[in-house]
């Protein structure tokens, strides 16, 4: 069963224009939520993440929205980069400290 | 600091042999996690270390795999007998705190031929 799921493999984006990464849990427990960008021939890389108590954390360029009655959370990148392609994985905190990855989507951004 | 260093970045072995990877957390981190990618899927965790005390392990971790920390500092992940479904990108992560998101290391990619 999967507990996170990120029903978008990929997503096309033309630079400068918003990003929208989504990604759903089934899991009422996960208590903290993560994104990591993961380049090719390289580990993850944390991005920015939330508590389950918060709706809104935001960095920079980078927010993470939590809808906790839907159990989504959406990344919002903007203005998007060129530099922001990757494969973008959500993650929640669960117990005994382990994360539950969703299967990732990978975002393209066009110049 | 130079983050967090697996060893090899690659393996290419015959299936029934022995594989150990080797895993340096950043050295201040007593958290330490094993993780398994395959392809097109997101990270599976594996087992999780807090010092040297294995404290979780996932039913993902048969019999055939191994985990040890013996001084909370490295860990090496060992697989007996390995299959061609144990082919996959093997993750090794350090934390001080939990809250503060993992940093992985780059992975060793394994191929069971």
């Amino acid at each position: 069963d999967q507990q996170v799921k990120q029903n978008s493999p990929s997503l096309s984006v033309q630079e400068g224009r918003i990003s929208i990464l989504n990604c759903d849990y089934t899991n009422s427990m996960f208590d903290y939520f993560l994104w990591y960008k993961k380049y090719p021939a390289e580990g993850p890389t944390f991005l920015i993440s939330i508590s389950s108590i918060k709706d809104k954390n935001e960095d920079g360029r980078f927010t993470v929205f939590l809808n906790k009655s839907a159990k989504h959370l959406s990344l919002h990148i903007v203005p998007s980069q060129p530099g922001d392609s990757a494969v973008y994985f959500c993650a929640a905190r669960g117990a005994g400290n382990m994360l539950t990855f969703g299967g990732g989507t990978r975002l393209m951004v066009k110049p | 600091d130079t983050g967090v260093s697996q060893n090899p970045r690659h393996k290419i072995t015959k299936r029934g042999q022995n594989v150990t990877f080797r895993c340096d957390p950043i050295s201040e981190h007593n958290r330490l996690y094993w993780y398994r990618q395959t392809l097109g899927q997101g990270p599976e965790f594996l087992t999780y270390f807090q010092n040297e005390a294995q404290l979780e392990k996932s039913r993902l971790l048969s019999d055939r795999f191994s985990a040890e920390r013996p001084k909370g500092s490295f860990s090496t992940l060992e697989i007996q007998r390995t299959e061609q479904g144990d082919s996959a990108m093997y993750l090794c992560a350090s934390s001080l705190d939990p809250l503060g998101g993992y940093t992985f290391g780059s992975g060793t990619r394994l191929t069971v031929v």
